[in-house]
């Protein structure tokens, strides 16, 4: 079936980085844009990051406040949606979701939870 | 950056009963070139992420009962729960596709009377 399974978060201190991945299973993964969408903690939705797909180019799109020290990167060879995060903050502790898609995410990974603190 | 406030913060209705939450953008999100608004809806329980109900401000999501309806054009939007039922108790988000960032509005919480 269609899904998508986060992981690689955990605890971090501030200036560290992380890599989270996010594997997309049943459906072809080249074909779709790709969104990484974060949820602070008791808090609302906020969009991240988006990665166009093949077609576009793989052309990359950041919110203002991790532009600079986030990454997001696909191998499509490995069915596999990625955030490399860098210079993290205690304003970056969330839960990080993949989501397919960026006019309307259709499905949504469970999310991975991103810890920053000394 | 756009900014989406939806209103009310917090809603209760019983059950059966109508809901209605409110959206609005704080410029137009249509786009000219398809003549779309570029908002969705998400529904999000405790625990779980969130779930795509609509797109294109008024397109339902595969799956989605039709109970859940979405209107509105420009910059005001409204999603309606014909009849509330108890499994719809959760927070709702509308977002705006129309340009980055993709801004979400601070989230409705919907309970039951």
């Amino acid at each position: 079936q269609v899904q998508l399974v986060e992981s690689g978060g955990g605890l971090v201190k501030p200036g560290g980085s992380l890599r989270l991945s996010c594997a997309a299973s049943g459906f072809t993964f080249s074909d779709h844009y790709m969104t990484w969408i974060r949820q602070a903690p008791g808090k609302g939705l906020e969009w991240v990051s988006y990665i166009t797909n093949s077609g576009g180019s793989g052309t990359t799109y950041y919110a203002d406040s991790v532009k600079g020290r986030f990454t997001i990167s696909r191998d499509n060879t490995k069915n596999s949606l990625y955030l490399q995060m860098d210079s993290l903050r205690a304003e970056d502790t969330a839960v990080y979701y993949c989501g397919r898609g960026n006019w309307g995410l259709d499905v949504w990974g469970q999310g991975t939870t991103v810890t920053v603190s000394s | 950056d756009i900014v989406m406030t939806q209103s009310p913060d917090s809603l209760a209705v019983s059950l059966g009963e109508r809901a209605t939450i409110n959206c609005k953008s704080s410029q137009n999100v249509l786009f000219s070139s398809n003549n779309k608004n570029n908002l969705g809806w998400y529904q999000q329980k405790p625990g779980q992420p969130p779930k795509l109900l609509i797109y294109w401000a008024s397109i339902r999501a595969a799956g989605v009962p039709d109970r859940f309806s979405g209107s509105g054009s420009g910059t005001d939007f409204t999603l309606t729960i014909s009849s509330l039922q108890a499994e719809d108790v959760a927070v709702y988000y509308c977002q705006q596709y129309c340009s980055t960032p993709y801004t979400f509005g601070q989230g409705t919480k919907l309970e039951i009377k």
